[in-house]
């Protein structure tokens, strides 16, 4: 089955400097890579995802790029702000009936 | 449009007791995920449903877990004789179309203490 790999697991950076958490993922067949943010005691909130018919995918301060040769896709959030601090989740899946395989998370602390 | 409901937000069990969650689908979305959430860890899939349907409970253990999505009203994940170990966030999510690949959302969680 999918395994999905997430690094780094914490991560510290500067209000106003980049912001980028990587996953690796194993099942070649995936073609669906959603990012979730997580903060302190809340849901998990769908921030911007990528299907495999594209390499990147932007949304204001937010990117995310997709390698599938290197079967590794990552987030980029430009001039970060302390709101941005929480858990980022990234995920993956193929389009069978599958289950969303979640990596264990990046603790992001941007600090002001 | 309101979003993915659930019920309690917190239960506090004694060991051996029952827990019962109830998730409410958003509206127009028939499709029900389950997750697992232990501290500081990530979300490990339980269960998917449909309406009335089990489509895949590969991620939910065989011995005292159910789940359930009747053709009217929430789904329900069921635990029953609750242990320490079971002491977790459930999330679950919904999607409105059939296939995977549909964007999940989730709902706020209900957190689960057994004494």
């Amino acid at each position: 089955g999918e395994n999905v790999e997430q690094h780094p697991s914490t991560l510290s950076v500067q209000e106003g400097d980049s912001a980028v958490i990587k996953c690796t993922y194993s099942d070649s067949a995936s073609n669906y890579f959603p990012w979730y943010k997580q903060e302190l005691g809340k849901r998990p909130q769908l921030i911007i995802d990528i299907r495999s018919n594209v390499g990147e995918k932007k949304d204001q301060r937010i990117a995310v790029t997709l390698n599938k040769t290197a079967k590794h896709f990552s987030l980029h959030i430009t001039e970060t702000q302390p709101e941005d601090s929480a858990v980022y989740f990234c995920a993956a899946k193929n389009s069978g009936n599958t289950p969303l395989v979640f990596g264990k998370g990046t603790r992001l602390s941007v600090i002001a | 449009n309101a979003g993915v409901m659930q019920n309690p937000r917190h239960l506090v069990r004694r060991r051996g007791q029952e827990a019962r969650l109830r998730c409410s689908p958003m509206k127009g979305h028939s499709h029900v995920y389950w997750y697992r959430q232990l501290p500081e860890e990530g979300l490990k899939f339980m269960v998917y449903l449909q309406k009335e349907n089990i489509i895949d409970e590969s991620g939910m253990p065989k011995e005292r877990f159910s789940a359930e999505f009747p053709k009217e009203g929430p789904s329900i994940l069921r635990i029953q004789q609750v242990v320490r170990g079971d002491s977790a966030a459930y999330f679950c999510a919904s999607s409105p179309q059939a296939g995977w690949t549909d964007t999940q959302y989730f709902g706020p969680g209900t957190r689960l203490t057994v004494l």
